[in-house]
């Protein structure tokens, strides 16, 4: 089955810099792989995601990359604000049509914080 | 994003006793449901796949008859802990998918401690 590693599990930041988070995957049909960010107390929300037919996708201050030959993609998150802390998971799973239930594989989760 | 609930956000609840909670999919009619469960400072574990008007599909591991689920609609599951314990104390999350089978849309949770 598919196996989601990611690094690193803390992430201090001051705020106003940037923060990056790496997710490796292992199953070559994986081709989905959506980014949730989760409050404490809360469940995770989805924040992006990006097909395997794409490099590259940017909404305002996150972006995620995407390198299916190594396998691996990022979340990177600019100019990096309080209110950004949270812990953020990658997950992967194929992306393709007919009726079976594909499940999303996670990664451990990341605890960013961004110092004032 | 869609908006799935679920409801209670929290329950306390006598060991031995049994809970239900709800998770419904708001604005978007979900043809798959997944229930998960959280331990702190953990990642989330699924628990179990349904699709409206099927039997649910458990992960290895999972007591099906522990843990019930019931999609009897297509904005509507429902996860009950039977006979529940300590030990089955953590974070219950639901998570719905549409028909286009791509996004996956998760509730707030519910917060379960068994005295």
């Amino acid at each position: 089955g598919e196996n989601v590693e990611q690094h690193p599990s803390t992430l201090s930041v001051q705020e106003g810099d940037s923060a990056v988070i790496k997710c490796t995957y292992s199953d070559s049909a994986s081709n989905y792989f959506p980014w949730y960010k989760q409050e404490l107390g809360k469940g995770p929300q989805l924040i992006i995601d990006i097909r395997s037919n794409v490099g590259e996708k940017k909404d305002q201050r996150i972006a995620v990359t995407l390198n299916k030959t190594a396998k691996h993609f990022s979340l990177h998150i600019t100019e990096t604000q309080p209110e950004d802390s949270a812990v953020y998971f990658c997950a992967a799973r194929p992306l393709l049509s007919g009726g079976s239930n594909y499940k999303l594989t996670f990664g451990k989760g990341t605890l960013l914080t961004v110092n004032p | 994003g869609a908006v799935v609930s679920q409801h209670p956000s929290w329950v306390i609840c006598k060991s031995g006793t049994s809970v239900k909670i709800e998770c419904r999919s708001l604005d978007f009619q979900a043809t798959t449901m997944f229930w998960y469960r959280q331990f702190p400072k953990q990642s989330l574990m699924l628990m179990a796949t349904s699709n409206e008007g099927s039997k649910a599909t458990y992960e290895q591991g999972v007591e099906k008859d522990k843990f019930l689920i019931n999609h009897a609609s297509l904005t509507l599951s429902t996860l009950t802990v039977t006979s529940a314990h300590p030990e089955d104390s953590s974070f219950y999350i639901c998570s719905a998918r549409g028909a286009a089978k791509v996004v996956q849309f998760f509730g707030p949770g519910t917060r379960l401690t068994v005295l």
